[in-house]
C-alpha cells in the first residue's frame, strides 16, 4: 500500500492564480480531511469528507473548494490564490477503528508559496 | 469546542533518558479521541499512540506511553529510552465523539520542538 499520496510536493503560485492539490488514497479509507500548517502552528482542518460526494466545511474554508466522486480521491482547489494561502497542505484518511474512533494517517504535505 | 494546549515550544532531553511532552486539553464533550502525533524536519506527520477517553489503562506504543489523567484533562506523551531519530515535532490532538456517519476532525495543539543531544 502506498498509504495516502499527494501532489505536488511543492509549488509556488502568483496572486490571483488557481491550482488544484492531488490527495489519494489506497486504503479504502471513507474519511478523507484537508489541513493547512502554517509556520510554527498546528494544523487548522480545510474541508472533509465521510465518502463520495459528501464533503462538509472545517474551521477554515474561505479560498477553497473539495470534490470527492471516488472513494480514492479527494482533490484540493484554490481559487484566485493569496499570499495568506502559502502554507504547508496536509491530506490525510481514516477508517472507524476501536472504541468508535479513528486514527488518521497523513499524506507528505504540500508546500505551496503565494508571491 | 475543544482546545489543545502544548506549553511547551522546545524541550532538550539526553539519548538514553526519558521525556515528558505535557498536553492538557478542554472539551464538554464525555467521549472523545486524544492523539500524538511526530513531525520530523522532513515534514510528514506520523502518528505514534491514541488514548480513548473511556480507556482505564494509559496507551502504550513501544517507547511511546500516554499518560492520561482525565480529572486534570492532560494527555502527556512520555518517550523512553530517547534516541536521536526522536528529534521532531511533537503534536498532541484530540477528535470530538463520532456521531453515525460523520467524521472526526482533529483539533491539534502548537506542538513541542524536542531535540535529543548526543
Amino acid at each position: 500500500n502506498a498509504g495516502v499520496t499527494q501532489t505536488p510536493k511543492f509549488r509556488i503560485l502568483k496572486i490571483g492564480q488557481s491550482m488544484t492539490l492531488q490527495c489519494a488514497q489506497d486504503m479504502n479509507h471513507n474519511y478523507m480531511y484537508w489541513y493547512r500548517q502554517d509556520p510554527g502552528m498546528g494544523l487548522k482542518l480545510i474541508y472533509y469528507s465521510v465518502g463520495a460526494g459528501i464533503t462538509d466545511k472545517g474551521e477554515v474554508p474561505n479560498g477553497y473548494n473539495v470534490s470527492r466522486s471516488t472513494t480514492e480521491d479527494f482533490p484540493l482547489r484554490l481559487e484566485l490564490a493569496a499570499p495568506s494561502q502559502t502554507s504547508v497542505y496536509f491530506c490525510a484518511s481514516s477508517y472507524p477503528t476501536r472504541d468508535s474512533t479513528d486514527t488518521q494517517y497523513f499524506g507528505p504535505g504540500t508546500r505551496l508559496t503565494v508571491l | 469546542a475543544q482546545k489543545i494546549t502544548q506549553t511547551q515550544p522546545g524541550m532538550f532531553v539526553q539519548e538514553k533518558e526519558a521525556v515528558t511532552l505535557d498536553c492538557t486539553y478542554d472539551t464538554s464533550d464525555q467521549s472523545y479521541g486524544l492523539f500524538w502525533y511526530k513531525q520530523p524536519s522532513s515534514g510528514e506527520m506520523i502518528f505514534l499512540i491514541y488514548q480513548g477517553s473511556y480507556d482505564e489503562q494509559n496507551a502504550t506504543e513501544g517507547r511511546y506511553s500516554l499518560n492520561f489523567q482525565k480529572a486534570r484533562k492532560s494527555a502527556n506523551l512520555v518517550i523512553s529510552a530517547s534516541q536521536l531519530g526522536d528529534s521532531a515535532m511533537y503534536f498532541c490532538a484530540m477528535s470530538p465523539p463520532m456521531a453515525s456517519g460523520s467524521a472526526r476532525q482533529l483539533t491539534f495543539g502548537s506542538g513541542t520542538q524536542l531535540t535529543v543531544l548526543p
